[in-house]
């Protein structure tokens, strides 16, 4: 079955940019989708199709695909980011929702 | 406002059986694709199931084909989740989400917690 590999964590300080990656076979090909999860509460989507917004997403939330890897961009951390964010994709070819393990994102 | 509210959720026993509702709210139901996506306690999420709009395509994840059905009520706006043969491994919170863009899942429950110990 199709995997995904993120980070266990990513440091950042504020203001500065986060950026979390998301390996997999060729997942330029797949479109990724990109969720926050705070302590407690349900995952938020913030990213679809690799690089588009919900509405109601800041902007500093961007997103990219190429290759074996997708980034998700974080641009002017802020302390209410700090969160798990996991990675998605569909896999056609098993027709399975596949999730990555998930990155802990630290403001330092 | 889009509103999805699990319950069902418990404390059961290996072997036992549970069913999870799902009542959605806000949004035209019978128009959307829905899953069951789960996290047991300090891991990342797993999907489980997937029932299209019509209810005439279902899916499961490996670990539960068997033993877990999916199904929908459109007339009562809702969504369930039967468990049957639930093993400790089955422990997590259960969310409840809708297809959004892509095969993204743009609107989550808030869960619903399921205990499967002796």
């Amino acid at each position: 079955s199709y995997v995904l590999t993120q980070p266990p964590s990513v440091s950042v300080a504020p203001g500065q940019t986060a950026r979390i990656t998301c390996g997999g076979n060729n997942i330029g090909s797949k479109s990724v989708h990109w969720y926050q999860q705070k302590p407690g509460q349900a995952p938020v989507l913030v990213v679809y199709d690799d690089s588009d917004r919900p509405s109601g997403i800041p902007e500093r939330f961007s997103g990219s695909n190429s290759g074996n890897t997708a980034t998700l961009t974080i641009s002017r951390v802020e302390a209410g980011d700090e969160a798990d964010y996991y990675c998605q994709v569909w896999d056609s070819s098993s027709d399975y929702w596949v999730f990555g393990g998930g990155t802990k994102l630290t403001v330092l | 406002q889009v509103q999805l509210v699990e319950s069902g959720g418990g404390l059961v026993k290996p072997g036992g059986s549970l069913r999870l509702s799902c009542a959605a709210s806000g949004f035209s139901f019978n128009d959307y694709y829905m899953s069951w996506i789960r996290q047991a306690p300090g891991k990342g999420l797993e999907w489980v199931s997937y029932i299209t709009s019509s209810g005439s395509s279902i899916y499961y994840a490996d670990s539960v084909k068997g033993r877990f059905t999916i199904s929908r009520d459109d007339a009562k706006n809702s969504l369930y989740l039967q468990m049957n043969s639930l093993r400790a491994e089955d422990t997590a919170v259960y969310y409840c989400a809708r297809r959004g863009k892509g095969q993204s899942f743009d609107y989550w429950g808030q869960g619903t917690l399921v205990t499967v110990s002796s």
